[in-house]
């Protein structure tokens, strides 16, 4: 099992709070990936990173930001969280190379109030 | 950008039964990579099986098989001799070979339960 973490798994909050999802990873891998995904739908990529200092947004447009300050971490906030942030989030990372296989965190589960 | 599509959103067999899911998806270019992934209820989504578009052989994983039609562009998951613990969604995802970049593109997903 891959060895990417998320905290929390499982967040209720009420609306307007600013809240920070945590992602960290431990293989060293340079790409990592913030995905929202509802209940048993389709995944969503909202931001990603190839590296240090390099964040891109993804194909859903969200009003979360992310960082890259560390090779291992990569945190998404929500400046003032509303009810339609409520979903799950997954962290992903891969490394460049052949495959580019994603390795998924156990997801957080947002919801808001 | 590619597109995946998984036609079937919820498949259901018996144990020991074998099911095939389906995976279309459309592009323009002829390296990458396609993979199917599983994600259990409430847990974490995990790497079931992987094919590079140049080979012709169909990967296998144990239980687990792909049957890849490049001409056709389909990717499908054969689960053999199926286990209440293959109960999940399945995700059918692809990548591009060209360039550096690691983007998937996933499809919308397939349910799968085993009927014991």
């Amino acid at each position: 099992e891959a060895d990417i973490y998320q905290t929390p798994r499982y967040l209720v909050i009420g609306t307007g709070k600013k809240i920070t999802l945590e992602c960290s990873q431990t293989m060293g891998h340079d790409k990592m990936y913030w995905y929202q995904q509802d209940p048993g739908m389709e995944l969503h990529l909202i931001h990603y990173s190839y590296g240090v200092n390099s964040t891109e947004k993804g194909d859903l447009s969200s009003e979360s930001t992310v960082s890259r300050i560390r090779t291992e971490h990569f945190p998404l906030t929500l400046e003032s969280a509303r009810p339609s942030h409520t979903s799950q989030y997954l962290c992903a990372s891969s490394v460049t190379g052949l495959w580019g296989t994603q390795y998924f965190g156990p997801g957080t589960r947002l919801t808001v109030l | 950008a590619q597109t995946v599509t998984q036609s079937q959103p919820e498949m259901s067999v018996q144990e020991a039964e074998t099911v095939t899911l389906s995976c279309t998806y459309d592009t323009s270019e002829s390296d990458y990579y396609l993979f199917w992934y599983k994600q259990p209820p409430s847990r974490q989504m995990i790497l079931v099986i992987r094919q590079e578009a140049y080979k012709q052989q169909n990967a296998t994983e144990n239980r687990f098989s792909v049957n890849f039609q490049k001409a056709a562009k389909s990717f499908s998951l054969k689960i053999s001799d199926s286990q209440l613990g293959d109960a999940a969604m399945y995700f059918c995802a692809y990548r591009s070979g060209i360039g550096t970049g690691n983007q998937f593109y996933f499809g919308t997903g397939t349910s799968l339960t085993v009927i014991p």
